[in-house]
């Protein structure tokens, strides 16, 4: 079965800084695997998405994230952190099993100015 | 625009009343879902519909109740069985096809009873 775990339910940067949002999943066939943002008080929307392309995915807002196999990680990345970046970020992977989306519990991204 | 509709934005209710959420796409597509949000556990699946007058229970479907009558809508009973029905509901849809598996998610419905 597939599951995704997402290290650090809070994560603080200043504004400038580099983001680094950790997901490892597990999957015993090549996943699917989506990073989305909610806003406060609003839906999830879709940042970027894995679907055995290209191992380095460019999404909205200036994010990317790499799949990396030997890691089984997916970390999400942007190089310059904006105080409108503030949300919290859900790493989800395709459950082939199940054709369900499997989401981690979610990293709270906190901007300092 | 294409897109999820989600109504109301805020809901309250008296403990052991009944209420139903609604959720409307107009982006044709196939899969609608409905999650339940609470702080600090994620997002958690409650039921979701492949196919008009289809549908499976998710893993906590407990005290909810759907329908799926039109493929735009599929709207979600909040019941007074369900023990614990203050939270973010969410609603998401998918277009089914190959490699296709991300869901579009709604503005979310905030209920709060008491």
């Amino acid at each position: 079965a597939q599951s995704v775990t997402q290290l650090g339910s809070h994560v603080s940067v200043s504004e400038g800084a580099l983001v680094l949002l950790r997901c490892n999943y597990s999957s015993s066939v090549p996943p699917y695997l989506f990073w989305y943002v909610q806003y406060p008080n609003q839906g999830l929307q879709l940042l970027l998405k894995y679907t055995s392309a290209a191992t380095l995915v460019k999404g909205i807002n200036g994010f990317e994230a790499e799949f990396k196999k030997s890691e089984t990680s997916f970390h999400l990345t942007k190089p310059s952190a904006h105080m409108s970046d503030a949300a919290e970020y859900f790493c989800a992977v395709h459950s082939s099993n199940t054709g369900k989306l499997i989401f981690g519990q979610g990293t709270t991204l906190q901007v300092k100015p | 625009d294409g897109g999820i509709t989600q109504s109301p934005k805020y809901l309250f209710r008296k403990e052991g009343q009944n209420v139903t959420l609604s959720c409307e796409q107009n982006l044709n597509h196939d899969a609608m879902y409905w999650y339940r949000q609470d702080p600090g556990q994620g997002l958690r699946l409650i039921y979701y519909s492949q196919i008009v007058n289809d549908f499976q229970k998710g893993d906590i479907a407990e005290g909810y109740s759907v329908s799926r009558e039109k493929k735009e809508s599929f709207p979600l009973t909040v019941t007074s069985a369900q023990k614990n029905p203050t939270a973010f509901y969410l609603c998401a849809s998918r277009q089914k096809g190959w490699d296709t598996y991300e869901q579009y998610f709604g503005p979310g419905t905030r209920l709060t009873v008491t």
